[in-house]
């Protein structure tokens, strides 16, 4: 059973950089058949799709945040990795890593979601 | 880029009822939409992919159709337990956008 789970701090000053990690178990993240993803969600709104990065290195970002987003893999250690930089009180959300099943489409997998606040 | 829209917006049903949302892309997508389900509280859940190949271990209550830009998720008889925000979402091309969400709940 393929598990994801993000880590990284909870609080971050606005105008500083979000990093965040996801940890995948139960699956390899070199495998060529998904995406690996970051998903936002505001407290009380819709989701916001940032972007994926492929086992490749391969990456595709939404141009809303393309200049602040770095998403990064480490086969070696089977996580990936999401940098948001500039950060403000708009970055406040529910942050989720999720894999796209790339071959058939959709998210099959979600991490449980991690909550950072931007706030000084 | 490609945007979604949704409607209703929010909707309230009696359990039993039939339900329909339904999603609209700003250009065609073939197939590539996938339907998700959020409870209040937890981590969305997909439902359907393709837009209506239903994955495992879904209610078979739940059907997607659709093609092109217009696609509905359909609830044959709703159940208390499906109260919940339903999302769209292309996978066409990136970005993978979603839909702004269906509220669900029982009248």
């Amino acid at each position: 059973q393929v598990q994801l789970q993000e880590s990284g701090p909870g609080l971050v000053k606005p105008s500083q950089t979000l990093s965040l990690t996801c940890t995948v178990s139960g699956g390899s993240i070199s495998s060529g058949d998904y995406y690996w993803s970051w998903i936002r969600q505001p407290p009380g709104k819709g989701l916001e799709w940032i972007g994926y990065i492929h086992s490749s290195g391969s990456t595709h970002y939404n141009p809303s945040l393309k200049s602040r987003v770095t998403i990064s893999v480490d086969t070696s250690k089977n996580h990936f990795s999401l940098k948001l930089s500039s950060v403000t009180a708009a970055d406040t959300a529910v942050y989720y890593c999720a894999r796209d099943f790339m071959v058939r489409g959709g998210v099959d997998y979600w991490g449980q979601g991690t909550l950072v606040t931007v706030s000084s | 880029d490609i945007q979604m829209t949704q409607s209703p917006s929010s909707l309230s049903a009696s359990v039993g009822d039939r339900v329909t949302i339904t999603c609209r892309a700003s250009q065609g997508i073939s197939n590539f939409l996938a339907w998700y389900q959020q409870k209040p509280g937890k981590v969305p859940k997909l439902l359907i992919y393709a837009a209506s190949i239903l994955q495992s271990g879904v209610p078979s209550r739940f059907s997607g159709s659709g093609s092109g830009t217009d696609f509905t998720l359909t609830i044959s008889s709703l159940q208390s337990e499906d109260v919940a925000t339903y999302y769209c979402q292309n996978y066409n091309s990136a970005p993978f956008t979603f839909g702004p969400g269906t509220k669900v709940d029982i009248k």
